[in-house]
């Protein structure tokens, strides 16, 4: 079966930097993603782990051990458009993506 | 089209009504996937579709099929609908076997069914 954890909300003040974890029991591992979605939009891919270590692309890093089932995303310099849910998915042996229920980010002034 | 397309963009329908969502994209994708999202429970995977021709069931199949007939289509049909299938739709594509089976995602279709 597919658990994978990650908190409901978090809250966060412009220009600050915040750390979404999420852990994951899975079946069958080929990598994690993490998404972005705003509200009434399609998700939007952000990174890609499937070694373990850090992934680092512009203001947001991802971070991965497998050994821990666990990854975190982080997000740098705040900005209220980073508003958003944010969405740890597991790809299976399958290659389907098995997502947690997201994380509610909102950025404060 | 440019991406990955879905129609309609939103429906209210009577229960017991057959319902077809469409899901057409361009970029010569593989692999196709359904998923519906509901309020605290994410994204789930309905069906998916490795490549043209073959299907799978997802976390989620029951009351949905779908047909892969050829690459750029991936329709999902309800046969007759229920109050529970009221939910967003996603379809999804990626290139299985790229650098990182990055899937993207139409704009959704919103369901109700009353």
């Amino acid at each position: 079966g597919q658990n994978i954890d990650q908190p409901t909300e978090m809250t966060a003040t412009e220009g600050a930097i915040v750390q979404i974890n999420c852990t994951y029991q899975t079946s069958g591992f080929n990598g994690l993603f993490w998404y972005q979605q705003h509200a009434g939009e399609a998700p939007t891919f952000l990174s890609y782990n499937v070694l373990d270590g850090l992934e680092e692309k512009g203001r947001f890093s991802s971070f991965l051990s497998r050994s821990k089932g666990y990854s975190y995303l982080l997000l740098k310099e705040l900005q209220m458009k980073d508003s958003a849910s944010y969405l740890c998915a597991v790809e299976d042996s399958g290659y389907a993506l098995n997502f947690g229920k997201g994380t509610s980010l909102l950025v404060t002034p | 089209i440019a991406g990955i397309t879905q129609a309609p963009t939103s429906q209210i329908l009577a229960a017991g009504r057959r319902m077809t969502l469409r899901c057409t994209q361009d970029m010569r994708h593989n692999a196709m996937y359904w998923y519906r999202q509901d309020l605290g429970l994410g994204l789930r995977l309905i069906h998916y579709s490795n490549t043209a021709g073959t299907t799978g069931k997802g976390e989620v199949p029951d009351g949905y099929s779908v047909s892969r007939a050829n690459t750029d289509d991936f329709p999902l049909t309800l046969a007759s609908a229920v109050p529970s299938q009221t939910s967003v739709y996603f379809c999804a594509s990626t290139r299985l076997a790229g650098e990182s089976n990055e899937q993207f995602f139409g704009p959704g279709t919103r369901l109700t069914v009353l």
